[in-house]
């Protein structure tokens, strides 16, 4: 079993700044199918990177995805009021899928 | 659009089978695997399992004893069972659409106690 550890656990940011968030996989993730989601309070994830880098479907460009083998990184340029929120990562590579422990972006 | 709806009882007796289903519109049950994810509160996410409309099944080794993921192609449906339940099956149940999990319903919460 793949395990995900992000870090921090919890960034402490203003809106406009730029958020950094990290992946890191036990061991190589098969074609990097790795995912990033952004969860908000009573809400279900939301898909915003698919395969490491790629944006999903109406996901804003402030969001990117880069990294391979085992070292991921979420990057959200500036962020927005609304970008306030947890996010997890999580590998499809292989079974049983797994996901990381989140990450809790807090308004500073 | 794709849009997933999950339903099932919100209280399941210890030692009980909880039954969920998902129903999906805006896609055919045909064309994509599927999946349940867990949520215990205030927890992360687990991976339950996924099927494809053809049987073929994956389930997380954790639960695999316990769960069996159906469909039915009939009604775009597919199901959870979970046998033998305790306090810590208690959690958000949702149905989510694809490997890379591109959509998810809204989730539905199970509690089990007596």
């Amino acid at each position: 079993e793949i395990v995900l550890t992000q870090s921090p656990g919890t960034l402490s940011l203003s809106p406009g700044e730029r958020a950094t968030l990290s992946c890191r996989a036990s061991q190589s993730i098969s074609n990097n199918y790795l995912g990033w989601y952004q969860q908000k309070p009573g809400q279900g994830p939301r898909l915003l990177i698919y395969a490491a880098s790629s944006r999903a479907t109406g996901i804003p460009d402030r969001f990117s995805g880069s990294g391979t083998g085992t070292d991921f990184t979420l990057t959200i340029s500036r962020l927005e009021p609304e970008d306030f929120a947890v996010y997890f990562c999580q590998q499809y590579g292989s079974t049983p899928r797994t996901f990381g422990q989140g990450t809790k972006v807090e308004i500073k | 659009q794709v849009q997933l709806q999950e339903s099932g009882p919100g209280l399941v007796k210890p030692s009980e089978t909880l039954s969920l289903t998902c129903t999906v519109s805006g896609a055919s049950i045909t064309t994509y695997y599927w999946s349940w994810v867990r949520q215990p509160p205030g927890k992360g996410l687990e991976w339950i399992g996924y099927m494809y409309h053809t049987g073929d099944t994956n389930y997380n080794p954790a639960l695999k004893s316990r769960v069996t993921i159906s469909v039915d192609r009939s009604k775009n449906q597919f199901s959870l069972k979970l046998t033998s339940v305790t306090a810590a099956d208690t959690a958000v149940y949702y149905c989510v659409k694809s490997h890379s999990m591109d959509v998810w319903g809204k989730g539905t919460t199970v509690t089990v106690s007596s």
